[in-house]
């Protein structure tokens, strides 16, 4: 059982350029969401998904987009990628609505933009 | 808005003693959900312990207990007979009933000497 899967773990980037962070979840877990942890800071919510087909933003959402068709993946766009989103970013899980349920993370994705 | 803080950036403890980390948060809501997270060297973030704000009992997983006093708005982690497997970021997080968001503190990177 993978749990949640993201690639790729390592990125470097040039101002301006496009990209796709992938994340996988073979969990069948309805809730998936997209973090970012800068140094020194905590995690910050960027955009989630409460199933196929919809998605709300977080705190953070401007220079993102996603997308949710299927139930296994919550792919993120970064388009035209700037030094402020030099960052790790974190896929998560959730199997259900309970605000107990517990998040399922990813290993990470550092992308450095240059 | 609720936020969550990590006072102390880093902690070290010799093997096989007792550390606390300490975390407050900030909120007007009375029902809500806090959480402790480990981030290991590998960097998957994993679920520590978990209380919910209308239990009075502390939560407790094995060498794991909490120290919630609701009226300070505290939430600090205990960790008993300290392991080297110990070693982690530790990041407490807050989630309000029925949000979907969890809001993290700054993380304490926890060091065990052996």
């Amino acid at each position: 059982n993978a749990g949640v899967t993201q690639t790729p773990k390592f990125r470097i980037l040039k101002i301006g350029q496009s990209m796709t962070l992938q994340c996988t979840q073979d969990m069948n877990h309805n809730y998936m969401y997209w973090y970012r942890q800068d140094p020194g800071m905590g995690l910050k919510l960027i955009y989630y998904s409460v199933g196929a087909g919809i998605t709300d933003k977080g705190e953070v959402p401007n220079g993102y987009n996603v997308s949710r068709s299927t139930t296994e993946d919550f792919p993120l766009r970064l388009e035209l990628a700037a030094p402020s989103q030099t960052s790790v970013y974190f896929c998560a899980s959730k199997a259900g609505a309970l605000v107990t349920g517990e998040l399922f993370f990813g290993e990470g994705s550092r992308l450095t933009v240059l | 808005a609720q936020t969550v803080t990590q006072s102390q950036p880093e902690m070290s403890v010799q093997e096989a003693e007792t550390v606390t980390l300490s975390c407050t948060y900030d909120t007007s809501e009375s029902d809500y959900y806090l959480f402790w997270y480990k981030q290991p060297p590998s960097r998957q973030m994993i679920l520590v312990i978990r209380q919910e704000a209308y239990k009075q009992q502390n939560a407790t997983e094995n060498r794991f207990s909490v120290n919630f006093q609701k009226a300070a708005k505290s939430f600090s982690l205990k960790i008993s007979d300290s392991q080297l497997g110990d070693a982690a970021m530790y990041f407490c997080a807050y989630r309000s009933a029925g949000a979907q968001k969890l809001v993290f503190g700054q993380g304490t990177r926890l060091t065990i000497n052996p």
